[in-house]
């Protein structure tokens, strides 16, 4: 069946701009993550999202990220007034009902220039 | 706060050789612990998932370990291929929550 699916796989912005990045997660499944890989560094979590629960958003870095998700399906990420430092690849992961297996998309290597 | 770390940051070995990947984690309190590979480009693919009350996890070539009381997972990959050469990261979830804490990942080159 689909996999986690993302897009843009690519994205390149000006300093300043807003952006949004998207996550189609795998149908039927509750539970979906948001996550940074910086250039040399781990995998940080961003903010997860479980059901009709409110989204953990402890990881979000600053008040310029937020994220959605809508009908408990697609999940939109959002950056706004973009940072060098925001560039990094943002991937997206779903589980059947929060917590292992998960199941990551390819992701979105966002650039700032 | 739950820390991940994984030795070495990079191995390169011929091929055939059997491959020993490390994974530390400071706190034992651990729900289960999850290796993935990722390849260039590419996302994460789910290896291994090794339950807390698990002690080994097999898939293949891949034998994964947990030692929880000492906070350390091993994943020995055995017989290696040039197709191996990917990154591997390890990852816990703590029992406080559902949030996966990954180590910096062990890039691994396997010379034909």
């Amino acid at each position: 069946g689909a996999g986690v699916s993302q897009s843009p796989s690519n994205k390149v912005t000006e300093k300043g701009k807003d952006v949004e990045l998207r996550c189609d997660p795998i149908s039927g499944h509750t539970a979906l993550y948001w996550y940074r890989q910086s250039l040399g560094q781990g995998l940080e979590f961003l903010i997860y999202f479980q059901g009709n629960s409110a989204p953990d958003k402890s990881g979000l870095p600053s008040d310029r990220f937020s994220a959605e998700r809508t009908g408990g399906s697609v999940s939109t990420l959002t950056i706004q007034r973009t940072q060098q430092e925001d560039s990094a690849v943002y991937l997206c992961a779903s589980s059947p009902e929060g917590g292992p297996p998960l199941h990551f998309g390819n992701g979105t290597r966002l650039t700032v220039t | 706060k739950q820390e991940v770390t994984q030795i070495p940051a990079a191995l390169s070995v011929p091929e055939g050789e059997n491959l020993v990947l490390n994974c530390s984690f400071t706190d034992s309190a651990i729900y289960n612990l999850q290796w993935f590979r990722q390849d260039p480009g590419k996302g994460l693919t789910s290896l291994l998932l090794i339950q807390s009350s698990q002690r080994e996890q097999t898939s293949g070539r891949l034998n994964a370990s947990l030692d929880k009381s000492s906070g350390r997972s091993t994943l020995y990959i055995a017989a290696s291929q040039p197709g191996d050469s990917a990154t591997y990261l390890c990852a816990v979830i703590g029992t406080a929550g559902n949030k996966l804490t990954f180590g910096g990942g062990t890039r691994v080159l396997v010379k034909p």
